[in-house]
């Protein structure tokens, strides 16, 4: 059974970058149907799709982020990775990895990481 | 950016009665090529990620109870539990992924009455 694992630091100083790994097991990232996304939710509040990536190393993001994100796969960990750059309060959320199916939506979720900035 | 919303806010519906949350897009998200709309309902419960119930406005995620039903089309949606259980108490989001950005709603949180 698939299954997605976050993993970085839980608190990142203002104007810093944050860096987070998904790990994939019980499956390949290389697999032709998925793509690989990253999805935040800050506290008491709803979601926002940062970005995705295919095992290819092709990527799309989400304009209000462009500028700040970078999304990579590292097939040969299984793994994919987000950068967050010039972090701020408003960037503090539980940040999710997911996968994309065939039909497009994210029908497989990590369990989540929060991140706290603050200095 | 195609922006959803999500209709009502909050909802308390009593234990074994019919629940319904609606959402619209700002634009249609029905693709003509093979006339799916990308439209997807998610479940969450306090503390857990979003667990994907439908997916193309109307088609059930395996192992989701078939009380959850999806339908619409165009702009209109509606997630319809027909039989309210405990374990369904929780916050309901739509999202689009007929273009990036994927957007979603702002969510939907059902109670018990």
């Amino acid at each position: 059974q698939l299954q997605l694992q976050e993993s970085g630091p839980g608190l990142v100083k203002p104007s810093e970058t944050l860096s987070l790994t998904c790990t994939v097991s019980g499956g390949s990232i290389s697999s032709s149907s998925y793509y690989w996304g990253w999805i935040r939710q800050p506290p008491g509040k709803g979601l926002e799709w940062i970005g995705s990536i295919y095992y290819s190393g092709s990527t799309y993001y989400n304009p209000s982020l462009k500028s700040r994100v970078t999304i990579s796969v590292d097939t040969s960990k299984n793994q994919f990775s987000l950068k967050l750059s010039s972090m701020t309060a408003t960037d503090t959320a539980v940040y999710y990895c997911a996968r994309r199916n065939s039909s497009h939506a994210f029908d497989i979720w990590g369990q989540g990481t929060m991140v706290t900035v603050s200095s | 950016d195609i922006v959803m919303t999500q209709s009502p806010d909050s909802l308390a519906v009593s234990l074994g009665e019919r629940a319904t949350i609606n959402c619209k897009s700002s634009q249609s998200i029905l693709y003509s090529s093979n006339d799916k709309n990308y439209l997807a309902w998610y479940q969450q419960k306090r503390g857990q990620p979003p667990k994907l119930l439908i997916h193309r406005a109307s088609t059930r995620e395996s192992g989701v109870p078939d009380r959850f039903s999806g339908s619409g089309s165009g702009t209109d949606f509606t997630l319809t539990i027909s039989s309210l259980q405990a374990e369904d108490v929780a916050v309901y989001y739509c999202q689009q992924y007929y273009s990036t950005p994927y957007t979603f709603g702002q969510g939907t949180k059902l109670e018990i009455k």
